[in-house]
């Protein structure tokens, strides 16, 4: 079945440093891949998403690559803020069983310091 | 716009009682998803809704657990019998059609569930 494997965290990191988060997928069929930000007590938001092939999401700074050949989303941001520390989620939905489900990674902790 | 409302925001029940956990969707949303986050984990899919419709349901456990989304009113999960294990975060998601390539989920803020 579909799944998403995330890099294990807390990733812990100084103001304006280089993010890098790495996810990979496994899928039949063409799906969709996210990224959802979640911060303490709150529920999740999107991030960002591409719904195809060498597609680039991005918003507020991060950014992600659609990479079929590597079956990859990895998300970067090239100088991360302390406003930044969430947990991060990885997704993917669609493929050959398209019903808007999302599978979820097991989401990267990012701490942010000053 | 109102986003997605779910209530209550924190649940405490002590073991072999119910849990009700409500869900209003956005406006204009018909399609609702609920997911349960255990503490230091990933969300996992539990079931997918429509109006009066059960569409998947491959994540609800056999027993105990049970969803609807009636014609009018919020989407309910109920979790009957209680049990320590069922503490958790649970949150609700919509959307408008169901596709997700191009209606991404909407998330509530979840209702955290301690069960004594």
């Amino acid at each position: 079945g579909n799944s998403v494997t995330q890099m294990e965290g807390p990733v812990t990191l100084s103001e304006e440093a280089f993010l890098t988060i790495n996810c990979t997928y496994t899928a039949t069929g063409y799906p969709s891949l996210f990224w959802y930000v979640q911060y303490p007590g709150e529920g999740l938001q999107l991030l960002l998403k591409a719904t195809k092939a060498d597609d680039k999401g991005s918003n507020k700074g991060f950014e992600a690559t659609y990479r079929k050949e590597t079956t990859s989303f990895h998300l970067e941001k090239g100088s991360v803020q302390v406003s930044d520390s969430a947990v991060y989620f990885c997704a993917l939905s669609g493929g050959s069983s398209n019903t808007g489900k999302l599978i979820f990674g097991q989401g990267t902790t990012l701490q942010v310091k000053p | 716009n109102a986003g997605v409302m779910q209530n209550p925001r924190h649940l405490v029940r002590r073991r072999g009682q119910e849990a009700r956990l409500r869900c209003s969707p956005m406006k204009g949303h018909s399609h609702v998803y609920w997911y349960r986050q255990l503490p230091e984990e990933g969300l996992k899919f539990m079931v997918y809704l429509q109006k009066e419709n059960i569409i998947d349901e491959s994540g609800m456990p056999k027993e105990r657990f049970s969803a609807e989304f009636p014609k009018e009113g919020p989407s309910i999960l109920r979790i009957q019998q209680v049990v320590r294990g069922d503490s958790a975060a649970y949150f609700c998601a919509s959307s408008p059609s169901g596709q997700g390539n191009n209606s991404p989920l909407h998330f509530g803020n979840g209702t955290r569930l301690t069960v004594t």
